[in-house]
């Protein structure tokens, strides 16, 4: 069995730009929920996605938005890059129970 | 409030060694479900244990054994005879209301086993 997939693995953008991350859920898994993981702050969830809808969210502005599709794949944006968005990207997703994570997209802004 | 709490930064061993990461955890609900990851240094959170709050029981795999205490709110792991590989990032978190996928993490202890 696949395990989540995320790409890309590692980006490099501009303040200012835009970026999408996407994540491809174990097979079977419909909620698939992002984090952000940096040292200042570690680990903090941003949003969850369960049969394209948006389930839960956690206290990101606006910029960060995301969407999942039909077939439970998803997509992180991000707009208006800042130098804070620096870190970690990590996707989990879940059949019900826990939940597994993919290897991060490490985002670097410059 | 919920919060996710471990105390211990950075934990440094000997190789065969027993040590001990401590997890305390704040919540309301009377329903809820704790865990714990290993961060290697790959980035990957790879599962290791899940534990509900109606489960009291401890939980041996292996080397590992988890320890929940709801009256103190604590649910500790235990690594016996450490080996080189257990070193990693080990996070505790906490997921409540029923959701499995939203998870409220702890800081993280940095475990380094030295050969």
């Amino acid at each position: 069995k696949a395990g989540v997939t995320q790409t890309p693995r590692y980006l490099i953008k501009t303040r200012g730009q835009q970026v999408t991350l996407s994540c491809s859920p174990i097979s079977g898994h419909r909620s698939v929920s992002w984090y952000q993981q940096t040292p200042g702050q570690g680990l903090q969830f941003l949003f969850e996605y369960f049969s394209e809808t948006q389930r839960n969210k956690g206290n990101f502005p606006g910029r960060f938005s995301g969407r999942q599709f039909s077939n439970s794949r998803s997509e992180m944006n991000v707009s208006t890059l800042e130098l804070g968005d620096s870190a970690l990207y990590l996707c989990a997703t879940s059949g019900g129970t826990e939940a597994f994570f993919g290897q991060g997209t490490r985002l670097t802004v410059v | 409030a919920q919060k996710v709490t471990q105390a211990q930064t950075e934990i440094s061993v000997v190789e065969k060694e027993d040590v001990t990461l401590d997890c305390v955890y704040e919540t309301r609900d009377t329903t809820y479900y704790l865990f714990w990851y290993k961060q290697p240094p790959s980035g990957e959170l790879v599962f290791l244990i899940r534990r509900n709050s109606f489960d009291e029981q401890n939980e041996i795999s292996g080397r590992y054994s988890w320890n929940f205490q709801k009256s103190t709110s604590s649910f500790n792991f235990t690594i016996t005879a450490s080996q080189v590989v257990d070193s990693a990032v080990y996070f505790c978190a906490l997921s409540y209301g029923g959701a499995t996928n939203k998870l409220i993490f702890g800081t993280g202890t940095l475990l380094a086993v030295q050969p």
